[in-house]
């Protein structure tokens, strides 16, 4: 059974950065593509990144250029999201998500979902 | 404003059937690109419920269909079950700078 468990969240002060984790099991991780999505308040989904099995392509979202970064480590079945320059619109639950490719940008449809993990930017 | 366009919420009684759209554009839906959707109950994790359109991923009830024209596509539901209450995403590729990956704003069903 597919397994992301996402960790990392919590409640941080505008202009702090945070590290999200995401730790996968029950599929072999380094053959698909993953990707990063918050549902935030008011606005839905918004997919913020992805990147392929290998980590050699990476993709963001117009708005997550520059402050999101997206990394996975293979031997560790994991896969983060450093998040800089906290905003209160960056408040959102953040998921990861599996994708059915083993590229980001090819198949586009996301077959596993975490739990996701709280983040709550305020003063 | 999401890219994708969702009627915020739909309702319908038990055993009835409910539909959902999803409106885009020509740098999305319109130019052709494949629609998804997921389902989503709060406190769980979301589903892929239709992929690539209208395919349903094993496990998936035949209740649930997808299908697009144009720029537009919808999900229905038939014979609507107290389950099937939850919030519904379309989600579609965008060609223009908004973004890789889009979705729809979601769409809350109620199961009266």
């Amino acid at each position: 059974e597919v397994q992301l468990v996402e960790s990392g969240g919590g409640l941080v002060q505008p202009g702090r950065s945070l590290r999200l984790s995401c730790a996968a099991s029950g599929f072999t991780f380094d053959d698909y593509g993953m990707h990063w999505v918050r549902l935030a308040p008011g606005r839905g989904l918004e997919w913020l990144s992805g990147m392929s099995w290998n980590g050699g392509s990476i993709g963001y979202a117009d708005f997550a250029k520059g402050r999101f970064t997206i990394s996975r480590d293979n031997a560790k079945s994991s896969l983060y999201l450093q998040i800089d320059g906290l905003r209160s619109d960056d408040t959102a639950l953040y998921y990861c998500v599996k994708d059915v490719a083993s590229s980001w940008k090819t198949a586009g449809y996301f077959d596993s979902w975490g739990q996701g993990t709280q983040v709550t930017v305020s003063s | 404003q999401s890219v994708l366009t969702q009627p915020p919420s739909v309702s319908g009684a038990p055993g009835q059937r409910v539909t959902i759209s999803c409106t885009g554009s020509t740098s999305n839906i319109g130019a052709g690109y494949e629609v998804h959707w997921y389902q989503h109950l709060p406190g769980t994790a979301p589903k892929l419920l239709i992929y690539m359109n209208n395919n349903r991923p094993s496990g998936v009830p035949d209740r649930f269909s997808g299908s697009k024209s144009g720029a537009s596509a919808s999900l229905a539901i038939a014979g609507l079950q107290a389950e099937d209450e939850a919030d519904y995403y379309c989600q579609s590729y965008d060609s223009s700078l908004s973004g890789f990956w889009v979705f729809g704003g979601g769409t809350k069903v109620t199961v009266l």
